[in-house]
């Protein structure tokens, strides 16, 4: 798997967006993105996947740069149950997903 | 909805008792994974199974044992248990055809299980 970078953390007020970023610089031409996240006391929760192109879902959307040295999923308009560790994960789709520390997002009343 | 359930929500053991951790999926799903969780060094992966009878190490295997004698079933097994293995366990499962159709490793975990050795 690619390393990626995320920050630690980030706050987002409620009712905006809130826009995650990863970097996956490393990146192989095979490798898919993936995010999930974690709340709290709970086991992580898949989110979104993409290769090349932007994908969106009922949850979230993902931006993947031309490049696809980078990435940010996007929450459209986030409320307080969006509070959670993210995780981004470049991968080739093996069995193998290595979760590392992720980004800690805090939605703000 | 798929289900992983894990056997226990909390454990309190003594060093030196040996510990089963249980896992259970109940959507058919080919592959198992066992991940511990420690604050600070994310989820890392002990020991993954693509079959019954068949497992792979993951990346920190030492002081770990797994059985999967059933598809639905993964045991992950602590032989003498130390108080480093004090952690939040999580137990997942995936399809192997999700990928080959679409790309997507879609892992579905339990809701973890905390081991305390003492």
């Amino acid at each position: 798997d690619a390393k990626t970078t995320q920050p630690p953390s980030m706050d987002c007020a409620e009712g905006r967006a809130a826009n995650l970023p990863c970097n996956h610089s490393t990146i192989s031409g095979n490798e898919y993105v993936y995010w999930y996240r974690q709340i709290h006391s709970q086991g992580p929760q898949y989110i979104i996947h993409g290769l090349k192109n932007n994908e969106t879902n009922e949850m979230a959307s993902l931006i993947i740069t031309e490049d696809r040295k980078s990435s940010t999923l996007i929450l459209p308009h986030a409320t307080l149950r969006d509070t959670a560790v993210y995780y981004c994960i470049a991968n080739f789709g093996n069995e193998k997903l290595t979760f590392g520390t992720g980004t800690r997002l805090t939605i703000i009343p | 909805d798929v289900k992983v359930t894990q056997s226990s929500r909390y454990l309190v053991k003594r060093t030196g008792e040996k510990v089963f951790l249980e896992c259970v999926q109940d959507m058919d799903h080919e592959n198992m994974f066992w991940y511990r969780q420690d604050p600070g060094l994310g989820l890392r992966l002990i020991y993954f199974s693509y079959d019954v009878k068949m497992k792979e190490k993951g990346d920190i295997p030492e002081g770990y044992s797994v059985s999967r004698e059933k598809k639905e079933r993964f045991s992950l097994i602590l032989e003498s248990a130390s108080t480093n293995q004090t952690s939040m366990y999580l137990c997942a499962s995936s399809f192997v055809s999700d990928f080959e159709f679409s790309g997507a490793n879609v892992l579905t975990f339990g809701a973890g299980s905390r081991l305390t050795v003492l």
